[in-house]
Order: C-alpha cells, then sequence, then structure tokens
C-alpha cells in the first residue's frame, strides 16, 4: 500500500523563478494539506485541498497557490521565489470519512539561491 | 487550537522507557491530543491521539490526566530508531483542521 508519494526530492532554484511541487495521496485518502517546514522549525500548516477546492488556509502570501485533481493529488506552486523560501515542503494526505490521523510524505527539499 | 509546551530535548537509555511530557493547560473540552514524530530527514508519522482516556496501540500509550491539562506519551522499550523530534498537538477533531506543530522535543536513544 502506497504512501504519500512527493516530488522531486530535492530542488535548486533561483531567486524570482517559479516552481512546482507534486503530491499523490495515500490510497483511499481525498484531502491533501501542505506544510513548509524551515530547518529547525516545527511544519507551518500553508492551505489544504478537498474536492478540488482549497478548503483552509495558512498565513501564507498569494505567491503560494495550489490545485488539487480530480485522483485526489495536488500541485503546490510558488511563484517569485525568495531566499527565504527555501525549505522542506510536506505533503499530508487524510481521509474526509475515515480516521482523523494524517499520512506524511517524505517531502521535496528546495533551495532558492 | 489550545497551545502546547514540550521539554526541548530529552535522552533515554535504549530498552527503557521513554516518557515524554506534554502540557496544554487551556485545553477545551471537545479538544483531542495528537502525537507525530519526525525522524530526520522524513516526514511527521502519527503515533497516537486521545480525548480523555488512557490509550495505547503498537507504537505507544498515551497517558492524559484526569484534568486534561497535560499528557504523557510513553515508549515502553525504546529503541535507537525512536530518536526523532515528538510533537505534541491539541486539536478538535476533524480532518477540516490543520495540525499546528510547536517545536517539539528532540529524544534521542543512547545505546
Amino acid at each position: 500500500d502506497a504512501g504519500v508519494t512527493q516530488s522531486p526530492t530535492h530542488l535548486i532554484k533561483t531567486r524570482g523563478q517559479q516552481v512546482t511541487l507534486r503530491c499523490s495521496p495515500k490510497s483511499g485518502h481525498d484531502t491533501v494539506s501542505w506544510y513548509q517546514q524551515a530547518l529547525g522549525q516545527g511544519p507551518q500548516f500553508i492551505f489544504q485541498y478537498y474536492e478540488e477546492e482549497e478548503r483552509q488556509r495558512g498565513n501564507f502570501p498569494d505567491r503560494f497557490s495550489g490545485h488539487q485533481f480530480p485522483n485526489y493529488s495536488s500541485e503546490l506552486n510558488v511563484n517569485a521565489l525568495l531566499l527565504g523560501d527555501s525549505a522542506l515542503y510536506l505533503c499530508a494526505s487524510s481521509s474526509e470519512s475515515g480516521p482523523n490521523r494524517y499520512t506524511f510524505g517524505s517531502g521535496t527539499r528546495l533551495t532558492v539561491v | 487550537d489550545a497551545k502546547t509546551t514540550q521539554p526541548p530535548s530529552m535522552d533515554c537509555a535504549e530498552g527503557r522507557a521513554a516518557n515524554l511530557p506534554c502540557n496544554h493547560s487551556t485545553i477545551s473540552g471537545n479538544e483531542y491530543v495528537y502525537w507525530y514524530r519526525q525522524i530526520h530527514s522524513q516526514g511527521p508519522q502519527y503515533i497516537i491521539h486521545g480525548l480523555k482516556n488512557n490509550e495505547t496501540n503498537e507504537m505507544a500509550s498515551l497517558i492524559i490526566t484526569e484534568d486534561r491539562k497535560s499528557s504523557t506519551l510513553i515508549l515502553p522499550h525504546a529503541t535507537l530508531r525512536d530518536t526523532a523530534v515528538y510533537y505534541c498537538i491539541v486539536r478538535v477533531m476533524g480532518s477540516a483542521r490543520q495540525l499546528t506543530f510547536g517545536s517539539g522535543t528532540q529524544l534521542t536513544v543512547l545505546p
């Protein structure tokens, strides 16, 4: 049973560029959340998608946007990258009707230079 | 969601029980206590959650005080692979609610 799959695992981008990160949820899960984790800190909630719509959003600027597809997979897009966007980006999936716990992927390490 | 307080770090000898405390003095009646852990370079992993009764699963036990203002996660026989950052999170049940992570406790299991 595949868990949450994220791609790519590592990425290096230049300031001002745009990036797209991808996430495939665990089989049977229909809700996807994205988190940003800076070095040495706990993950910070970016937003959550359910039924292809953004349901909840954390304190992140509009440069951060996302999408959920009919197969429940999701993308996180970040525009106009800043050095401060360098972090581990985590995707977590859950089931709206199942046990209330999240399954996390191993993340995408984004470095902005 | 209620705020939690955890010690920044703890050590535990391999094979011994690891007892990780968490204070959540402002917890509301409908808020659950969740524990996740994050092993280096991996995503957080769900461990256990509870409302007011003690809970046990194959990974750990969760002891919640009667007034629900604090809890303890117990790993009965810690191994080197239990070395991780452990996060105590208090939140209302419901998948629409995000997880609010604090700084957690870095548990180091020593050989």
